[in-house]
């Protein structure tokens, strides 16, 4: 079954320190996948996404991924931490049957340490 | 661009009665629209898919008589919980999609509703 996976469901850093947030899919052909951030009680902001080509994609808030196909992964990566990116991330998959709906990870919330 | 408006951002209601939560695109042309439901702390599950002027595609377990949804226009979806109950309590987000533009589709800011 066509799923994505967000294996962390808490990850606490220092800030300036990196980040790296992991998600797998499980899906039979190159997905299109997305990361997005959500503060409390807030909309979903896209990070960056990845339908094909180069498989590092820069995204905004100097935020990057990695998408590996061989690990079915697309792991979402920050060198270097801020306070303000404290917030809930998910990790989003485009699942092309019927009307192209997005599938959602469970979501990994960030805390950052001063 | 491509901007998703929600109305309102948060709603109080009292239980059995309606309440009717907007999404509009803003500047483009909505063919479909996504509803989401998010509990504190969970992801976002996806209750129903719409397109403009037909009847939605609800999700497995979404009750289609308790949360209806309406696509009349291009810019335009609404979804209405009936007779709500305190456990419909959530947060509610809308997200659209402009098939000449992409794939990609653009969250609206979600709408907190509370049954009391």
């Amino acid at each position: 079954a066509q799923s994505v996976t967000q294996p962390d469901i808490h990850i606490t850093v220092s800030e300036g320190a990196s980040l790296e947030l992991r998600c797998n899919y499980s899906y039979g052909a190159t997905p299109y996948l997305f990361w997005y951030v959500q503060s409390p009680g807030q909309g979903l902001q896209l990070l960056l996404k990845y339908f094909s080509g180069d498989t590092l994609v820069q995204g905004i808030k100097g935020f990057e991924a990695e998408f590996k196909r061989s690990q079915s992964s697309f792991n979402l990566r920050k060198p270097s931490v801020h306070w303000s990116d404290a917030a809930e991330y998910f990790c989003a998959f485009l699942f092309s049957g019927g009307y192209n709906k997005l599938i959602f990870g469970a979501g990994t919330r960030l805390a950052v340490h001063p | 661009g491509a901007v998703v408006s929600q109305h309102p951002s948060w709603v109080i209601c009292k239980s059995g009665t309606s309440v009717k939560i907007e999404c509009r695109s803003l500047d483009f042309q909505a063919t479909t629209m996504f509803w989401y439901r998010q509990f504190p702390k969970q992801s976002l599950m996806l209750m129903a898919t719409s397109n403009e002027g037909s009847k939605a595609t609800y999700e497995q377990g979404v009750e289609k008589d308790k949360f209806l949804i309406n696509h009349a226009s291009l810019t335009l979806s609404t979804l209405t919980v009936t007779s709500a109950h305190p456990e419909d309590s959530s947060f509610y987000i809308c997200s659209a999609r402009d098939l000449s533009g992409g794939i990609e589709a653009f969250f609206g800011q979600g709408t907190r509703l509370t049954v009391v």
